[in-house]
């Protein structure tokens, strides 16, 4: 069964700042991996998603992620963090599309 | 594209009381997810169906919740009787098949979420 850990419940960054937040996986089978943001009283939109291919993965909004099967990590990055990105990110394993787990989230706050 | 509809946004009951929630997916989905996501909480999935047919519902608790779709498109999650800790935020998502080979990449379009308070 496919579980995933994201270390740090909380993440405070100044506005342009790094912004990098931690995401292991474990899975049986070669995962496909998601980074979701939901905004205050939102649902989730899908931020970037690795599923095959190249390892580094660009999404939406200036984020990008790598997966490193080495270390079952999917940490998701922004080089300059904005007051928008404030938000709670959730990763999430799929193991070939039949199930969809999450993380418990990781708020971002970012300070001006 | 219309988005996913779900609705209520907010619902607030007393305990023992039933409640339901609707949610109309993306045209052209046909598979469509009720999603649990209690307060600090990631989402948990409680019932997956492709089309009309319940694929997964291993974590859905029958003795109270309940959930229909009947026509492979809506659907409508039901609580009977709710109780305290059923609070909680219900997340509808929908998704499609992927590209080349049919697979599903798993990418799912979430709803906006019914919120609910039991008193």
């Amino acid at each position: 069964a496919q579980s995933v850990t994201q270390l740090g419940s909380h993440v405070s960054v100044s506005e342009g700042a790094l912004v990098l937040l931690r995401c292991n996986y474990s899975s049986s089978v070669p995962p496909y991996l998601f980074w979701y943001v939901q905004y205050p009283n939102q649902g989730l939109q899908l931020l970037l998603k690795y599923t095959t291919g190249a390892t580094l993965v660009k999404g939406i909004n200036g984020f990008e992620a790598e997966f490193k099967k080495s270390e079952t990590s999917f940490h998701l990055t922004k080089p300059s963090a904005h007051m928008s990105d404030a938000a709670e990110y959730f990763c999430a394993v799929s193991d070939y599309g039949n199930k969809l787990v999450f993380g418990a989230g990781t708020i971002l706050r970012v300070k001006s | 594209e219309a988005g996913v509809v779900q609705s209520p946004r907010y619902k607030i009951i007393e305990k023992k009381q039933p409640v339901a929630f609707w949610c109309n997916p993306i045209s052209g989905h046909n598979t469509l997810y009720w999603y649990l996501q209690n307060l600090g909480q990631g989402p948990e999935l409680l019932i997956r169906y492709e089309n009309e047919e319940a694929v997964d519902d291993s974590q859905l608790p029958k003795d109270r919740f309940s959930a229909e779709r009947l026509k492979g498109v809506d659907s409508t999650l039901k609580i009977q009787p709710a109780e305290l800790g059923d609070s909680a935020v219900y997340l509808c998502a929908s998704s499609s098949p992927g590209l080349a080979g049919g697979n599903d990449t798993g990418e799912l379009f979430f709803g906006e979420g019914s919120r609910l308070t039991v008193l």
